[in-house]
């Protein structure tokens, strides 16, 4: 059973909307990260979180998304302007260890299934 | 950059038959992690295997991989698949300066009775 706790598990939006998805890491995780799988299941790395700071995103989360990881709230993702082809899983991870070419497991969430009508 | 390409998108086997799903890699690492994920259906991905160790075999239920850094790659392997075996399978490395993970396309591993 999954430790990283995402919700919530469907959000159905029109194209234009806000979509805001929320993710408890595992606890003790300090690294979290946000994927898109999309409907040919392949995965899209978005950003990443070391605690409260943003390590690395692309360049289309840094245009249309806002992410943070509060300490002691739940990290979030939020597309500020739904368009048909953000529909897609939405995965949150977390891990231990980060750096130096060896990363820890990814603990993965069950995801966050986003339809943009 | 660094990248991870699996050749098979669907891999359809009878009960019992090996498994083999091949994995390569590229990267700026000279000594990467390479994991395998699995995810079944309407579940989420979990870690299925990894290695660090050049020419030392990996295996976990049932599963193994060897990684072999002279070709750049890390095939998953079973003798026998099972029908439980059905799932998307994904191999994948860290890259970049913060270990994201880069995943390859996946391999949708079906298995009939």
């Amino acid at each position: 059973n999954s430790k990283v706790i995402q919700t919530p598990r469907y959000l159905v939006k029109g194209q234009g909307q806000k979509a805001k998805m929320r993710c408890i890491p595992e606890k003790g995780h300090p690294v979290v990260f946000w994927y898109q799988q999309n409907k040919n299941n392949e995965f899209k790395f978005l950003i990443n979180f070391q605690n409260q700071e943003v390590l690395q995103q692309i360049d289309m989360t840094e245009k249309r998304f806002s992410a943070e990881c509060p300490s002691n709230s739940p990290c979030s993702l939020e597309i500020q302007s739904s368009e048909a082809g953000d529909s897609a899983l939405y995965l949150c991870a977390s891990s231990l260890l980060l750096g130096g070419g060896n990363t820890g497991q990814l603990y993965f969430g069950e995801g966050s299934k986003l339809t943009v009508l | 950059g660094d990248s991870v390409t699996q050749t098979e998108g669907l891999v359809t086997l009878t009960e019992g038959l090996p498994v083999m799903l091949n994995c390569t890699y590229q990267t700026i690492y000279s000594n990467p992690f390479l994991f395998w994920y699995v995810q079944h259906l309407n579940e989420s991905p979990r870690l299925l295997l990894k290695s660090f160790t050049d020419n030392k075999r990996t295996e976990h239920q049932g599963f193994h991989a060897t990684l072999h850094k002279s070709s750049s790659s890390f095939h998953l392997q079973k003798s026998s698949a099972q029908l439980s075996d059905s799932a998307l399978y994904y191999c994948a490395l860290p890259s970049g300066s913060f270990n994201k993970l880069t995943f390859g396309a996946g391999t949708r591993l079906a298995v009939c009775p």
